[in-house]
């Protein structure tokens, strides 16, 4: 067990729909990440929050959004839901800005339909 | 631009046979390298880090990595699999171009037989 908790576990919706995935990070880390992982496109990155700031930025389309909040949980939106978006998507957390070592959480499947 | 690039999508050993893994990376600066397992249905787990230092570093699971500057390498190896040591590895690569961010290779996926 990472200490990184994601819900839901699995979700499943419907194209143009929008759903918002949560992610509590490990007890005192102040960095969260969110990877999307999919068969053709392996893992990638998408974004990184700094202690309530969005600190990097990857490969994260405009429909999608994030934020972290004072408790420095963290959620990503996905709005405008396309069949192309079903992928797991998985939290991760470290201590600094600087991702030394990542903590992964187990992840949210979404299987849009 | 760092780039991590993983030798081989599936590997397949013995039980008790030496595991190799390759990895190579692209990085213009000092890199962190990692590799992270993942197992059926759950998250990444940090295997190893290498950071600064002495170069062969070992992790969990009787696993080490050696990291190569001249060869842009950091292989993942471990002497003797063992049936648990199935799953994917990821290994991965951080500097501080573009703000510290995480490339992921895309995965290997060793297959240990009994």
């Amino acid at each position: 067990d990472s200490g990184v908790t994601q819900t839901p576990k699995h979700l499943i919706t419907a194209t143009g729909q929008r759903v918002t995935l949560r992610c509590s990070p490990r007890s005192g880390d102040l960095s969260v990440y969110w990877y999307q992982q999919s068969l053709d496109q392996g893992l990638q990155f998408l974004i990184q929050y700094y202690n309530g700031e969005e600190r990097a930025k990857g490969n994260i389309l405009e429909r999608f959004s994030a934020q972290q909040f004072p408790d420095l949980h963290s959620e990503l939106n996905l709005s405008s839901l396309e069949l192309g978006d079903s992928a797991l998507y998985f939290c991760a957390s470290s201590a600094g800005r600087v991702s030394y070592e990542q903590y992964f959480g187990p992840g949210t499947r979404l299987t849009v339909t | 631009a760092q780039s991590v690039t993983q030798l081989g999508s599936h590997v397949s050993v013995s039980e008790g046979a030496l595991v190799l893994l390759r990895c190579n990376y692209s990085s213009s600066v000092p890199p962190y390298l990692f590799w992270y397992v993942q197992y059926p249905n759950q998250g990444l787990q940090l295997l190893l880090k290498y950071t600064t230092g002495a170069t062969l570093v070992k992790g969990i699971n009787g696993f080490e990595a050696e990291f190569k500057k001249s060869e842009t390498s950091f292989h993942l190896t471990k002497p003797s699999a063992h049936m648990s040591d199935a799953a994917e590895y990821f290994c991965a690569v951080t500097s501080d171009t573009g703000g510290f961010k995480t490339i992921f290779g895309a995965g290997t996926r060793l297959f240990v037989k009994a």
